[in-house]
């Protein structure tokens, strides 16, 4: 099956530094990839779309330039959070699109928790 | 996107089969009826999909109303690791963003 990778899977930062998630398909190119945020108890949240090549489309309420995203690959697409806050602390969860021969799935990666201090 | 409602919680007895429902009544014409699974602390898993036909896999079935208004995802034999929440997504044709509601969060017991 399609596996998606993320690295780090947790990360401690001090506030006011930034953090780089790479997420990466493993066995499939994917030029759609999505970028989720899940706070304690709640539900994955999408934040924004990250397409090959292209400027990534963010959800509304989401800061583009707090939250950076980077697709420069078709098995790559990096979140970068600059001057990450406590309040940034979450678990931040990527997908990739297999769009093949007529099937288009969603893979989802293990997820990175980041934890600003 | 038609929005879902489903039971925030369920309990099963392990070896019987687990019966999770969702409302979708407002569900279009050219929208799928996705189902993801989150086990704590892990990403998503994909476990089945339909537009209007039932669905089997090797993991579950899918039954989907006569009216598409709602559905049944069904674990034939729920173990303990089935223990996760469930979410059922519903997603426009030719769209590929997955948007997650709350879910219902399954026990399995012993």
């Amino acid at each position: 099956g399609a596996v998606v990778s993320q690295h780090p899977s947790w990360v401690i930062c001090k506030s006011g530094t930034s953090v780089k998630i790479e997420c990466r398909s493993l066995d499939f190119q994917a030029t759609t990839m999505f970028w989720y945020r899940q706070f304690p108890k709640q539900s994955l949240m999408l934040m924004a779309t990250s397409n090959e090549g292209s400027k990534a489309t963010y959800e509304q309420g989401v800061e583009k330039d707090k939250f950076l995203i980077n697709h420069a690959s078709l098995t790559l697409s990096t979140l970068t959070v600059t001057s990450a806050h406590p309040e940034d602390s979450s678990f931040y969860i990527c997908s990739a699109l297999l769009d093949s021969g007529g099937r288009n799935e969603q893979f989802f990666g293990p997820g990175t928790r980041l934890t600003v201090l | 996107d038609a929005k879902t409602t489903q039971p925030p919680s369920m309990d099963c007895a392990e070896g019987r089969a687990a019966n999770l429902p969702c409302n979708h009544s407002t569900i279009s014409g050219n929208e799928y009826v996705y189902w993801y699974r989150q086990i704590h602390s892990q990403g998503p898993q994909y476990i089945i999909h339909g537009l209007k036909n039932n669905e089997t896999n090797e993991m579950a079935s899918l039954i989907i109303t006569e009216d598409r208004k709602s559905s049944t995802l069904i674990l034939p034999h729920a173990t303990l690791r089935d223990t996760a929440v469930y979410y059922c997504i519903v997603r426009v044709v030719g769209r590929y963003d997955m948007r997650f509601g709350a879910g219902t969060r399954l026990t399995v017991k012993p």
